[in-house]
Formats: structure tokens, C-alpha cells, sequence
């Protein structure tokens, strides 16, 4: 069926390092979204795509849609403690009915 | 109301009892989302509603999870006889459409 995959599922870094991760999807999405959880909190949305090669900052993060608006990536520049948690990408997807999907999540961990 | 209520917060329930996680979505939003985490665990998608309607209960993992969702409104989740690998934190979801989606804190379940 369709789904929204993302990878990698876990990501270790040194702080200061930077972070990557990428999320793919079997169909056309109309937008894409992203959202960050920190531990032992709940997913809070960060942004949302909507534009074919879209690109969008927000201080060191930068969210890009992919030009077949099937594929995105959060890129984080010079990591930092704040920025440990699990970063989720989520599309609307016909499954039944058309839904929001979520990824699985890529998990950050930072060595201080 | 402002956010995404959901209760209890905690629950700790005894193996084989019944329990009840209550969602309060945002007014207005007509979908809403039950989600299920387990510690370090990505999101477990277990229903949506769009309006009252479910059109989509695929992720129910057995027939003693149940949900429904009145006035468009209040959503409820009951777990009957409930199993130790019921334990994990129950997240809600709200959206306008495929918009940005708004979570719950979730209930945290533990099943002793």
C-alpha cells in the first residue's frame, strides 16, 4: 500500500555535527509535513511543504520537497542538545481514505 | 478548546480489565487520529475519524481495541480485557483536513 518511509530509523552525532534525515513516499503528496518530538513529549509540527522543490529554513534546520513532490529531508547544521528528539515527516495519503501518514521516525541522540 | 485534551494523563489498570482513553480534539477539527507508542518506538497508527465515520480502522491490532466518535466531537478508545503488551502511551491527534495535525499528551497505559 502506499506509504511514507523514512530513514534512518535512529542517528548518533557529535554535537556540532550535522543531521539528515530523508523521507520517501510511493505517491505524489500534495504537501508534507514535519514534526519534532521531543522525549517524553508528543509530536509538535514544525512546517509544511506544499510547493514542488520547495525549500524552507528555520535557524539551522532546512526542509526540502523533492521536484516529483515524493521525497523530503530536514537537514540540521551544527547540531545542539536541543535538537535531540525524533523528527517525524508526515504526507496526505489515499489508504481507505485520504489521511495523514506518518513516517516512522528518525530518532537523534547527541554526545555533548 | 485550545489544544488537544486527552484523559486520564496515567493509567495504571490491572491485566484483564477494561479501560477507557478519552480524546477532546480541537473544536472544529474533523479528523482526528488514535496513535500508539511504545518507549522509543515510532508512531502506531490505530484509527482515523473523519467526522463520526471511521473510514479507516486498519491498525486496530485486535478486536478488543474499539473506538468511536460522537457529535463530531469527544472521541473514546476502550481496550477490553486488557494484555501487558497493551502498555505503551496512547496519542491523540486533531486536524482541519490533511492540514497541520495537533497532538494530545497522550495517556500513558500500564497494564500490571
Amino acid at each position: 500500500g502506499q506509504q511514507v518511509m523514512q530513514i534512518p530509523q535512529y542517528q548518533h552525532v557529535q554535537e556540532g555535527e550535522d543531521f539528515t534525515t530523508y523521507c520517501n513516499s510511493s505517491t505524489t503528496l500534495s504537501n508534507i509535513q514535519w514534526y519534532k518530538q521531543r522525549p517524553g513529549g508528543h509530536p509538535v509540527f514544525l512546517i509544511q511543504l506544499v510547493k514542488s522543490g520547495e525549500v524552507k529554513k528555520q535557524k539551522r534546520l532546512t526542509f526540502q520537497f523533492g521536484e516529483a513532490k515524493k521525497n523530503s529531508s530536514l537537514h540540521i547544521t551544527a547540531t545542539q542538545t536541543t535538537d535531540v528528539g525524533t523528527y517525524f515527516c508526515a504526507g496526505p495519503i489515499i489508504q481507505g481514505a485520504q489521511k495523514l501518514v506518518f513516517g516512522q521516525g528518525t530518532r537523534l541522540t547527541i554526545n555533548p | 478548546g485550545a489544544g488537544v485534551s486527552q484523559s486520564p494523563s496515567n493509567k495504571v489498570t490491572e491485566k484483564g480489565k477494561d479501560v477507557e482513553l478519552r480524546c477532546d480534539p480541537i473544536s472544529g477539527h474533523t479528523a482526528l487520529y488514535w496513535y500508539r507508542q511504545s518507549l522509543g518506538q515510532g508512531l502506531e497508527f490505530l484509527i482515523y475519524f473523519q467526522g463520526n465515520s471511521a473510514p479507516d480502522k486498519s491498525g486496530l491490532p485486535s478486536d478488543r481495541f474499539s473506538a468511536e466518535r460522537t457529535g463530531g466531537s469527544v472521541s473514546t478508545l476502550t481496550i477490553q480485557r486488557t494484555q501487558q503488551e497493551d502498555s505503551a502511551v496512547y496519542l491523540c491527534a486533531s486536524s482541519l483536513g490533511q492540514a497541520r495535525a495537533f497532538f494530545g499528551q497522550g495517556t500513558r497505559l500500564t497494564v500490571v
